[in-house]
């Protein structure tokens, strides 16, 4: 079935440093979602790419969707403390209403 | 949290025993689901409904029931079926019945086996 699969499944950076994770789909995705789950925490809508190569700035993240719409990535630059948790990328699952998330990249920052 | 509230936060579970994990939304949203998160894990989707008296099996269904007799209430039962239930279980709801829509989380709860 379809899946989405995420890379790094761990992340361990050095507080100001720059890093990057991946979310990619066997099958190309009408959109993508991004959520951050704090440590002990539940899951917060962070972002949505709907069009080919749109890229968004939160801040220090970049989010950026693929051309052909198969792939995703979440850049964080200068990274803080505050970055700590674990990112889920989500796509459209195979049943209408459904959404599909990767297994997460969790991201341990070391100040 | 931000309008979904679940209880109890934690839950212990006995052998053979069925438990009910609450969930309520005050968002006036269609769609509620639930998911269940083992550590180091993602989410998978145990059941879903995209409007009041109807509800659809997810990935994980086997030994957990649900009932959706209002709108903003999505209760879910685990039941002694389930024989592997300690996990965090987390709710979530959206306006519509569409992938386009974002999901909102309640805090979820901690479920675990005595």
């Amino acid at each position: 079935g379809q899946q989405v699969m995420q890379i790094p499944q761990y992340q361990h950076v050095q507080e100001g440093e720059d890093f990057t994770t991946y979310c990619n789909s066997s099958t190309t995705l009408s959109n993508i979602q991004w959520y951050k789950q704090r440590p002990g925490g539940h899951p917060v809508f962070l972002i949505q790419l709907v069009k080919s190569g749109e890229v968004k700035k939160q801040k220090r993240l970049t989010f950026q969707f693929g051309e052909a719409k198969k792939n995703s990535s979440l850049h964080i630059t200068a990274t803080q403390t505050t970055d700590v948790g674990t990112y889920f990328c989500a796509g459209p699952g195979l049943s209408w209403g459904k959404l599909q998330f990767g297994a997460g990249t969790q991201v341990v920052v070391t100040p | 949290d931000g309008g979904i509230t679940q209880s109890p936060k934690y839950l212990f579970r006995k052998e053979g025993q069925n438990v009910t994990l609450s969930c309520e939304q005050n968002l006036n949203h269609d769609a509620m689901y639930w998911y269940r998160q083992d550590p180091g894990q993602g989410l998978r989707l145990i059941y879903y409904s995209q409007i009041v008296n109807d509800f659809q099996k997810g990935d994980i269904a086997e030994g957990y029931s649900v009932s959706r007799e209002k709108k903003e209430s999505f209760p879910l039962t685990v039941t002694s079926a389930q024989k592997n239930p300690t996990a965090f279980y987390l709710c979530a709801s959206s306006i519509r019945r569409t992938a386009q829509e974002t999901q909102y989380f309640g805090p979820g709860t901690r479920l675990l086996v005595l």
